[in-house]
């Protein structure tokens, strides 16, 4: 059975910067689509950024030039730098499989905390 | 963006009822829908994609349906396990959007 486990989360300061990791199991990372989805606290869904298995990478304007995805292909592990971070970016964090075609998101993991507070 | 507008926003409801949730895109996604269903601690499960195509595994009791840009998501015989919130997506224009999502109480 497929699995996504994130980690990497915690209190950080504004304008500081985490590393989120989130390790899979069960199916190849490098040969999919994977994206960052959170949700703030009381809030709904908001997706963050985009890995296509090509390379290509997008991004919500709300964290552009800010994040950054990336992939290890060696540890099957997606991966997603936060740096300059606000409070707004203050949410769950969840690492997802991007089912195609169109951008269906099929598998989930539990999702890692951030929490961005002075 | 495309702006997914989702009601009502919280349902009260009891085991063995029928329950819809409405979802309405600001613009057309022909049947670019997906409905997902969230517990708290728990990961987002994927119930129906393509509008109406129940994801396998995923109960009969759930389904979806589309008339136009509006979007509707109907469970019936609601079983314990089937309280919590859902969502639903657009996943045909990019970036993909969700609705504000419906607690099923």
């Amino acid at each position: 059975e497929a699995q996504l486990v994130e980690s990497g989360g915690g209190l950080i300061q504004p304008g500081g910067s985490l590393r989120l990791s989130c390790v899979v199991s069960g199916f190849t990372v490098g040969n999919n689509y994977m994206s960052w989805v959170r949700q703030a606290p009381g809030k709904g869904l908001e997706w963050v950024s985009g890995l296509y298995s090509s390379g290509a990478t997008y991004y919500a304007e709300s964290v552009q030039g800010r994040f950054i995805i990336s992939r290890d292909n060696s540890k099957n592990a997606l991966h997603l730098q936060m740096n300059s971070l606000r409070v707004g970016d203050t949410a769950l964090y969840f690492c997802v499989k991007v089912f195609q075609p169109g951008w269906y998101f099929d598998l989930w993991g539990r999702g890692s905390l951030v929490s961005v507070s002075a | 963006d495309i702006q997914m507008t989702q009601s009502p926003a919280f349902v009260s409801a009891s085991i063995g009822d029928t329950v819809t949730i409405a979802c309405q895109a600001g613009q057309d996604i022909s049947g670019w829908l997906a409905w997902y269903q969230h517990k708290p601690g728990k990961a987002p499960q994927l119930l129906i994609y393509a509008a109406s195509t129940l994801r396998s595994g995923v109960p009969s009791r759930f389904s979806g349906s589309r008339s136009g840009a509006d979007f509707t998501l109907t469970i019936r015989d609601l079983q314990p396990e089937d309280f919590a919130t859902y969502y639903c997506q657009q996943a045909q224009s990019f970036p993909p959007t969700f609705g504000q999502g419906t607690r099923l109480e």
